[in-house]
């Protein structure tokens, strides 16, 4: 157990629907981030959030919406979702933005169809 | 962008063999990451290192800052072992919580 939370473990949605992956963590970190893991690709960093401030956005498609109402969640919001979206999503927190170990959730299985 | 390159990507051992993975990368850095990541998906911070050497049980990671290099090391290699090693640096330009991943090496150990 890291610390960090990720529901649901597993999703699988169609092109029109609107779905949401939530974290959270119970470290007391001020920075939390979602990756994306596409099969075969290394892990890219889809967003970055520090005190519930946007500071990282990695040219995501706006069809990926990030949310985080306090620092212990993040939410990723998902509408209009492509097949080349299945991916595995995590999401990972750390202390603060600086020169720290980020501690990974488990990772939600995303799959659409 | 920091570019990150493993080696080698794929590795096949038998138990109690030392193992050796490699991580170079393009642009200077403060601190260089190493992961694991098991077959399930979840990952583990395995190492935050900015110079020298760092030893936990049978991992050993080194890093050259002035050589760009890293390695990770494993003694006495143990099937449980088996995973994904990632190694990771920040992107040029971005915060240190901006990391840039490499590809992987897969590790598997025989028994």
């Amino acid at each position: 157990e890291t610390g960090v939370t990720q529901t649901p473990r597993h999703l699988v949605m169609g092109m029109t629907n609107k779905k949401s992956l939530k974290c959270e963590q119970h470290l007391g970190h001020n920075a939390m981030y979602w990756y994306k893991q596409s099969a075969k690709k290394p892990l890219e960093l889809m967003f970055v959030y520090s005190l519930e401030e946007r500071v990282e956005n990695n040219s995501v498609p706006s069809r990926f919406s990030p949310e985080c109402p306090n620092s212990s969640h993040l939410f990723l919001h998902l509408h209009t979702l492509q097949p080349e979206d299945s991916a595995l999503y995590l999401c990972a927190s750390s202390q603060d933005l600086g020169v720290r170990t980020q501690y990974f959730g488990p990772g939600t299985r995303l799959t659409v169809l | 962008k920091n570019e990150v390159e493993q080696s080698p990507q794929n590795l096949t051992a038998q138990e109690g063999e030392f193992i050796t993975i490699n991580c170079s990368y393009s642009v200077g850095i403060s601190a260089l990451h190493w992961l694991q990541q098991h077959p399930g998906g979840g990952i583990v911070s395995l190492f935050m290192l900015s110079s020298g050497k760092k030893k936990h049980g049978r991992l050993i990671a080194t890093i050259n800052i002035q050589e760009k290099h890293s390695s990770l090391h494993i003694t006495a290699s143990h099937p449980r072992d088996s995973a994904v090693y990632i190694c990771a640096a920040p992107n040029y330009g971005g915060s240190q919580g901006n990391l840039i991943f490499g590809k992987g090496t897969k590790l598997s150990v025989k028994p």
